[in-house]
């Protein structure tokens, strides 16, 4: 089945320093991704939709400037927290739209990556 | 995008039939029904998607009724592996969303031996 792939799976990173996520679809092409976060014992929330080749779409409440998504091809959408505060801490998970079907299983996600800020 | 209502929390035991209902009073015309599923530390599995009547896979059954303000996520037989958090989500795949899924609290299914 498709997959999507995300990198690093976990990472620490100094507080102030910035830090990438990717998320890439490996074996179809994703025109539009996502970014969800999610705290411990909390659902998924949106952060943001990752339109490829235009400026991303930030839900209400997310920092775009903090949250910066680049789209620049059909497999690749990279998640970088910038300036990281120990509260950006948290799982970050991604999900591509395969195109060109009509059903659930259209939507797959990413494993998700572990972001610590120290 | 339809709002959800699931029960926070269900006990079971292995080799039991768990039954999760979700609540969606205002669904729309287009909208399907999407159960998924994940484990601690991981992304979202799908499990199961329907528009109205019963939907069966090799993993689960989902039932909706004629008004489909609710439906009812059937796994037969759990598990220990079955202990996960299953999220309910309504909306429309392919035209108003494209994808963009709005979880809600999800129901988190323990599986006892």
């Amino acid at each position: 089945g498709a997959v999507v792939s995300q990198h690093p799976s976990w990472v620490i990173c100094k507080s102030g320093t910035s830090v990438k996520i990717e998320c890439r679809s490996l074996d179809f092409q994703a025109t539009t991704m996502f970014w969800y976060r999610q705290f411990p014992k909390q659902s998924l929330m949106l952060m943001a939709t990752s339109n490829e080749g235009s400026k991303a779409t930030y839900e209400q409440g997310v920092e775009k400037d903090k949250f910066l998504i680049n789209h620049a091809s059909l497999t690749l959408s990279t998640l970088t927290v910038t300036s990281a505060h120990p509260e950006d801490s948290s799982f970050y998970i991604c999900s591509a739209r395969r195109t060109g079907t009509r059903s659930g299983n259209t939507i797959y996600f990413g494993e998700g990556s572990w972001l610590t800020v120290v | 995008l339809a709002k959800t209502t699931q029960p926070i929390s269900m006990d079971s035991y292995e080799g039991q039939e768990v039954n999760i209902t979700c609540s969606h009073n205002n669904i729309a015309t287009n909208d399907y029904i999407t159960w998924y599923q994940q484990f601690p530390s991981q992304g979202p599995r799908f499990i199961i998607q329907g528009y109205k009547t019963k939907v069966t896979n090799e993993v689960a059954s989902l039932f909706i009724p004629a008004d489909r303000k609710s439906s009812t996520l059937s796994l037969p037989r759990v598990s220990l592996s079955d202990t996960a958090v299953y999220y309910c989500l309504v909306g429309d795949p392919e035209y108003n969303q494209g994808g963009k899924l709005i979880f809600g609290q999800g129901t988190e299914l323990s599986v006892k031996p």
